[in-house]
C-alpha cells in the first residue's frame, strides 16, 4: 500500500540552525501538508501545498519557515533559524483531492 | 477559530464495545475524520464521514455524526488489545483549496484484560 515517507526520523539541533525535514508524498497525490505536535498538545495544521505553490498556512507559519518541491517526489519544509519551541513532531500528509489526507510517520525534531 | 475537543482518556474492558466522543465547532465542517495513532507511528486514517451523513458503518467501526450539536462518535465493536492507541478526531472546513485539517488532543484508549 502506498504510504508517505518521512526522513529522518528524528534529527537533533543547536538552537539557531537551519533544519530540513523531508517528505515523500504518495505518487499520484496533488496536494502537500506539513503539521507539527508539541508534545502534549493538539495537531497543528502549518501550511498546504498545491500547483508549486503555498495554498494556505497557519499563524504558526511565519517567515522562518519555507516550504519546497524541488523535484517530482520530494517536499521539504526549512526552519531558518530553529528556536527551543520549534521542538514538536513535524508530520508531512498528502491527498489526492484535498479531502482525504494521508499521513507519514513524523519526524521528530528536538532543538538544544 | 474552530475548535475540536476530546476526552482524553477512555478505559474499556477487552471484548466491550469503545464509544470515543468528540465535539466541533465549525458548522461549516464538510469532512470529519478518526485518525489512529500507536506508539511510535504516525496518523493513520481509520474512517470519515462527509457532513450530509449521519452515520457510517465500516466492519468494528461505526461513526454517528449528528450536525445539530456538532458532536462525533467512533464506535468500536469487540475491542481487542491492538485497538489501544491515542484516537484523534479532524474536522475540515469549507474554506476551499488545500484546507489544513483541525484536530482536537486525542483520546488515549486504554484495554483492560
Amino acid at each position: 500500500e502506498p504510504e508517505v515517507t518521512q526522513t529522518p526520523s528524528h534529527q537533533v539541533t543547536q538552537m539557531g540552525q537551519e533544519v530540513i525535514l523531508r517528505c515523500v508524498p504518495i505518487s499520484n497525490h496533488l496536494y502537500f501538508y506539513w503539521y507539527r505536535q508539541i508534545l502534549g498538545q493538539k495537531v497543528e495544521f502549518l501550511v498546504s501545498f498545491y500547483n508549486n505553490e503555498i495554498s494556505e498556512k497557519s499563524e504558526i507559519f511565519d517567515d522562518q519557515f519555507s516550504v519546497e518541491r524541488p523535484d517530482g517526489s520530494n517536499f521539504t519544509l526549512k526552519i531558518r533559524s530553529t528556536k527551543l519551541e520549534d521542538s514538536a513532531m513535524y508530520f508531512c500528509a498528502s491527498s489526492a483531492s484535498a479531502s482525504i489526507q494521508y499521513f507519514g510517520a513524523g519526524t521528530r525534531l528536538s532543538v538544544l | 477559530g474552530e475548535d475540536v475537543e476530546q476526552s482524553l482518556f477512555l478505559s474499556v474492558r477487552e471484548g466491550d464495545s469503545s464509544v470515543i466522543n468528540c465535539t466541533y465547532t465549525d458548522s461549516s465542517s464538510t469532512y470529519l475524520y478518526w485518525y489512529k495513532q500507536e506508539p511510535g507511528a504516525g496518523l493513520q486514517l481509520l474512517t470519515y464521514i462527509f457532513s450530509n451523513m449521519d452515520m457510517k458503518q465500516d466492519q468494528r467501526l461505526t461513526v454517528l455524526l449528528n450536525k445539530k450539536d456538532k458532536h462525533l462518535s467512533l464506535r468500536i465493536a469487540d475491542t481487542q488489545t491492538g485497538d489501544s492507541a491515542i484516537y484523534f478526531c479532524a474536522e475540515r472546513g469549507r474554506g476551499g483549496g488545500a484546507d489544513g485539517l483541525t484536530f482536537g488532543k486525542g483520546t488515549h484508549l486504554i484495554i483492560q484484560p
